[in-house]
């Protein structure tokens, strides 16, 4: 059973316009996200984290938030631009270790 | 020099066949990781190295064989494939053992296809 899970798996958006793209996790261990981005044949590349002290972190466009109670966390992109097009997957580790836990991605198309 | 690199980028190989993936990388970094990402699946963690010591194998068969020389390299043999393990084989490699110490770099992958 998946331990990490998102749920869209695509999100189309106008250029401009807030991008929202959603996680949801089972493990109560879980103590740091991150979220990767993706273009295709290319590896994954980070983008954003968040520990479990903290239910918000914001790097320029980019913000996530963290809900504990309900095991979910969010990344939004304000305002979505077309090299934003990307699957973009959501990790989580235990006890802050390097064990990543993914998601299965959501692809995000932003329309120009 | 990109920070991780892997070779080769495609490969096709039967079932009884041996190869090799080579992943290095240029970022000094201590911990190297291989992924295993299938179609419409999340990516899976196959192997953690970190200082060149395995300390996980995540219920990977014995047909995957890893092998990290020094901290730069990291390499999976392949023996005996099923048509199964056709997928897309990522390699990361990050600074520490914590994920607060730095993210995990990842390489652009290998494509697999077993026939």
């Amino acid at each position: 059973d998946q331990q990490v899970k998102q749920n869209s798996p695509s999100l189309s958006v106008q250029e401009g316009r807030i991008s929202i793209l959603n996680c949801d996790y089972t493990n109560s261990m879980f103590d740091y996200f991150l979220w990767y981005k993706k273009y295709p044949a290319e590896g994954p590349t980070f983008l954003i984290s968040i520990s479990s002290i903290k239910d918000k972190n914001e790097d320029g466009r980019f913000t996530v938030f963290l809900n504990k109670s309900a095991k979910h966390l969010s990344l939004h992109i304000v305002p979505s631009q077309p090299g934003d097009s990307a699957v973009y997957f959501c990790a989580a580790s235990a006890n802050a270790g390097n064990m990543l836990t993914f998601g299965g991605g959501t692809r995000l198309m932003v329309k120009p | 020099e990109t920070g991780v690199t892997q070779t080769p980028r495609h490969l096709v190989m039967g079932m009884t066949n041996k190869k090799s993936l080579k992943c290095e990388q240029h970022l000094g970094h201590n911990a190297m990781y291989w992924y295993k990402q299938s179609a419409k699946k999340p990516l899976e963690l196959m192997f953690v190295y970190n200082f060149k010591e395995q300390t996980e194998n995540n219920s990977v068969p014995s047909r995957f064989s890893p092998e990290c020389p020094n901290s730069s390299h990291l390499f999976l043999h392949l023996h005996t494939l099923q048509p199964e393990d056709s997928a897309l084989y990522l390699c990361a490699s990050s600074q520490g053992t914590g994920v607060r110490d730095q993210p995990q770099h990842f390489g652009d992958g290998t494509r697999l296809s077993i026939l």
